[in-house]
């Protein structure tokens, strides 16, 4: 089975840290996303990465940042973090040209 | 880009009856359309796929279909469960840079009442 593994299920910092999330994934999947989740918004696209040390903007980059050193890690990077990034985040991965993606169990993060 | 309608109101059935959870789109047909299911404060859970010349997919008490004349997919739970109440995700994909990202709807929550 495919695993998506990511740091932490909950997670609490305060305004104007920088704040890592880090997922892992085993099936040496090309491509890696990281989505935010807020009630009635869904899910929305921050960044993702093609393969290793690329990276694209998705819908909302604002105010995040990504890096892809190694294929099966894909670092989420919150230089300062806002009240406004309280959130849900996900991380998903699949293989290149193929479309089913597989999430890991999501990092709640409260920026307070 | 796509804009995905799912029923913002949740779905209360009983427990027995058929669900059937329905994903407008707006724009071009996808060559691909998806459904997930996501439990709460869990990720999504790929359940089906269905191509752009496929009308009806099956899995199992799963069915999906995909007409691209009205822009739409609808998604069959039959026999349903207290167990198979969830949020159901729809997405489509868009071929960008040699694979797929999805966009994804905002999801129907299914309550199965028993």
């Amino acid at each position: 089975d495919v695993k998506v593994t990511q740091s932490s299920r909950y997670l609490v910092k305060r305004t104007g840290e920088k704040v890592f999330l880090e997922c892992v994934q085993d099936m040496d999947h090309e491509n890696m996303f990281w989505y935010r989740q807020d009630p009635g918004l869904g899910l929305r696209l921050i960044y993702f990465s093609y393969d290793v040390k690329m990276k694209e903007k998705g819908d909302i980059p604002e105010g995040y940042s990504v890096s892809r050193e190694k294929k099966e890690r894909f670092s989420l990077i919150l230089e300062s973090a806002s009240t406004n990034q309280t959130s849900m985040y996900l991380c998903a991965s699949k293989q290149l040209a193929k479309n089913i993606q597989y999430f890991g169990a999501g990092t709640r993060l409260s920026v307070l | 880009s796509q804009k995905i309608e799912q029923n913002s109101e949740a779905l209360n059935i009983q427990e027995g009856k058929t669900a059937t959870l329905t994903c407008n789109y707006t724009n071009y047909s996808p060559a691909y359309l998806q459904w997930y299911r996501q439990d709460p404060g869990r990720g999504p859970v790929f359940l089906l796929l269905i191509r752009e010349n496929e009308k009806e997919k099956r899995k199992e008490r799963l069915k999906v279909t995909f007409d691209t004349t009205l822009k739409q997919s609808l998604f069959h739970i039959t026999a349903s469960q207290p167990a198979d109440s969830a949020t159901y995700l729809c997405a489509l994909d868009e071929a960008s840079g040699g694979s797929y990202i999805p966009t994804f709807g905002r999801g129907t929550s299914l309550i199965v009442h028993p």
